[in-house]
């Protein structure tokens, strides 16, 4: 079935640093891939988003790459802050485009 | 504009029991998704609902079972309630027809089996 996977489940940054997380996904028709951040005790939010025809796209410190032939998609963040600690999943919309599919999250600790 | 709200926040209950989560969707919105997020783990999709009626499910037994209303509220429920339903449940809201995929997630009700 659908399943998408994110690595590390864990990353540990100093203030400044950038981070990078990456995901693959296993079904080639997925055609939409978002970024979630959940803060403890909080839904998550989107902060970022790409869909298939795009290679890249940037907001600010954020910025997602896709490599459709490849099924991976990354997360970078530049520049990273205290208030960037939080977990951050990975998602890919399912065939019907009724779903998201969820990693299973990485755990981003930036220390000032 | 008024976000996702979701109730209750927390509620404890026992094996064998059951269980109704409430859901108001995002001001303008007419789709409504549950999902199930386990300890450590990321949200698995259980249902989303449009027009009233269910739009998509994923793998979670008909004991799982949901309503959408006309005002696109929605509730979750849950019979026969088991352990392994720890976890928190998330609504999210979203305009089918804006294909965007985006979802807004509400901040959950955490349920506790014991």
């Amino acid at each position: 079935g659908e399943n998408v996977e994110q690595h590390p489940s864990t990353l540990s940054v100093q203030e400044g640093d950038s981070a990078v997380i990456k995901c693959t996904y296993s079904d080639s028709a997925s055609n939409y891939f978002p970024w979630y951040k959940q803060e403890l005790g909080k839904g998550p939010q989107l902060i970022i988003d790409i869909r298939s025809n795009v290679g890249e796209k940037k907001d600010q410190r954020i910025a997602v790459t896709l490599n459709k032939t490849a099924k991976h998609f990354s997360l970078h963040i530049t520049e990273t802050q205290p208030e960037d600690s939080a977990v951050y999943f990975c998602a890919g919309a399912n065939q019907a485009g009724t779903a998201l599919i969820f990693g299973k999250g990485t755990t981003l600790s930036v220390s000032s | 504009e008024t976000g996702v709200t979701q109730s209750p926040t927390h509620l404890i209950k026992t094996r064998g029991q059951q269980v109704t989560l409430r859901c108001s969707s995002q001001s303008g919105h007419n789709t409504v998704s549950w999902y199930q997020q386990a300890l450590g783990q990321g949200p698995q999709f259980i249902f989303q609902y449009y027009r009233e009626e269910e739009n998509g499910r994923g793998n979670f037994p008909p004991r799982f079972s949901g309503l959408q209303f006309p005002n696109y509220s929605s509730e979750l429920n849950v019979n026969a309630l088991e352990l392994d339903d720890s976890a928190l449940y998330l609504c999210a809201s979203s305009l089918i027809q804006e294909d965007t995929g985006e979802l807004f997630f509400g901040e959950g009700s955490r349920l506790t089996v014991l």
